[in-house]
């Protein structure tokens, strides 16, 4: 099945330096990944939409200047969370759409095991 | 606003019993809904969808329900196997499907 690998798993930083979360798609090609950012209890919220070739489309209220999003491949995506602050810690998880669910028609996405970034 | 909601952040049920899953939703545009289960340090894995243009779909031991009016969807899990125990979230998308909304997630323990 298709697999996406997401790096590092955990990542622990000073406040004001800058760290690099990787999304590849192992076994498929994905024009399209999302990021997405979850608090504790809460849901996964979308953050960008990551577009190969193309400048990432960000949702109301990302600051695009933080969480910078490059998609140079059609495997890999990265996000860079810019001058981190301890606000900034969080759970980060990237998906890519895998498939269409053959029943529904629905775009299914395989998800990344996410990124834990603390930000001391 | 979160327009996906599970209002159970946990459920706890006895192995070879029924497990229900509840989702409930705002938006009237959403057309197709899916869950999703998770494993302690994995990212989510599809487990089964269902469009709007249908009530029930079922895969083995999951069942998915939808009740439009009540803009409710539930997963039902029968029986419920300790494998099961994880993080169940159910997710929704619209005409869009670069937008998929999740909601919080409910935490499964089946007990042997």
């Amino acid at each position: 099945g298709a697999v996406v690998s997401q790096h590092p798993s955990r990542v622990i930083c000073k406040s004001g330096t800058s760290v690099k979360i990787e999304c590849r798609s192992l076994d498929f090609q994905a024009t399209t990944m999302f990021w997405y950012r979850q608090f504790p209890k809460q849901s996964l919220m979308l953050m960008a939409t990551s577009n190969e070739g193309s400048k990432a489309t960000y949702e109301q209220g990302v600051e695009k200047d933080k969480f910078l999003i490059n998609h140079a491949s059609l495997t890999l995506s990265t996000l860079t969370v810019t001058s981190a602050h301890p606000e900034d810690s969080s759970f980060y998880i990237c998906s890519a759409r895998d498939r269409t669910d053959a029943f529904s028609g629905a775009n299914v996405l395989t998800f990344g095991a996410g990124s834990r970034l603390t930000v001391l | 606003d979160q327009q996906v909601k599970q209002n159970s952040p946990s459920l706890s049920v006895q192995e070879g019993r029924i497990s229900i899953l509840n989702c409930d939703y705002t938006n009237s545009m959403f057309d197709y809904f899916l869950w999703y289960k998770k494993y302690p340090a994995e990212g989510p894995t599809f487990l089964i969808s269902i469009s709007s243009i249908k009530d029930k779909n079922e895969d083995g031991r999951f069942t998915v329900f939808l009740n439009k009016s009540a803009k409710h969807l539930s997963l039902h899990i029968v029986p419920s196997q300790p494998g099961d125990s994880a993080v169940y979230f159910c997710a929704a998308s619209g005409d869009n499907f670069n937008k998929f909304y999740f909601g919080s997630g409910t935490k499964l323990n089946v007990k042997p």
